[in-house]
């Protein structure tokens, strides 16, 4: 029963496109984040989320929106993909902040050709 | 902006060896100190973590090695196995705030065990 899935692991998609990841925890968690990881395996916070509230924004183009329906669900909506967002997008959640233990999920490589 | 630096980029050690990664900040807000370990394919998870009122935590292999006054921290493996073959992250955790809700990592370590 896994923790933390993402879907779909893997997204290959043209430039100027839409698309989404969908990101579920079953662990009760009140925090879920989603960072990205680049191509020199450099991991940044993009978004998170304490109970439904948007707690961190950082520097993300607008394209990237984040969405949370309810506690268990942060999804991330990207629009008009370019080439520079491909990298790998890691969401996690944690029980309070920061400073408990950060459950990720397994990732989604997402490829902008 | 770094704000955890980590070294070295890379690392390899033979079987039974001691693996070092060292990591240092400037912020002295950080409170809580975890690293991760990833390997590939997968996502980053909770290796062991610390908190600036002790100065070693140990489980197991792995020992924190906690310096406040330097802001730096290390993480030892002890008899390193092929099976610890994966990228170390350090990250670092204010006490309060915003920030407090984001985990700021250095740019990891890919430790590589050779038999």
């Amino acid at each position: 029963d896994t923790a933390v899935s993402q879907t779909p692991k893997y997204l290959v998609t043209q430039m100027g496109n839409d698309k989404s990841i969908k990101c579920e925890q079953n662990l009760g968690h009140d925090t879920m984040y989603w960072y990205k990881q680049d191509s020199k395996k450099f991991l940044k916070i993009m978004f998170s989320y304490n109970n439904k509230e948007l707690i961190i924004n950082e520097t993300v183009p607008n394209r990237f929106s984040p969405k949370s329906p309810d506690k268990a669900h942060l999804n991330l909506h990207i629009n008009s993909l370019e080439l520079g967002d491909s990298a790998v997008y890691f969401c996690a959640s944690s029980q309070g902040d920061g400073r408990d233990e950060a459950f990720f999920g397994q990732g989604t490589r997402l490829t902008v050709v | 902006q770094q704000q955890v630096k980590q070294s070295p980029q890379s690392l390899i050690v033979q079987k039974g060896g001691i693996s070092i990664i060292n990591c240092a900040y400037e912020n002295t807000a950080f409170d809580y100190f975890p690293w991760y370990q990833q390997f590939p394919g997968k996502g980053p998870a909770l290796l062991i973590a610390i908190r600036p009122d002790v100065s070693e935590k140990k489980e197991g292999r792995f020992t924190i090695s906690f310096n406040k006054s330097a802001k730096q921290f290390s993480l030892h493996i002890m008899d390193s196995q092929p099976g610890d073959s994966a990228t170390y992250f350090c990250a670092a955790v204010p006490y309060s705030g915003a920030g407090s809700y984001q985990l700021t990592f250095g740019k990891g370590t890919k430790l590589s065990v050779i038999p």
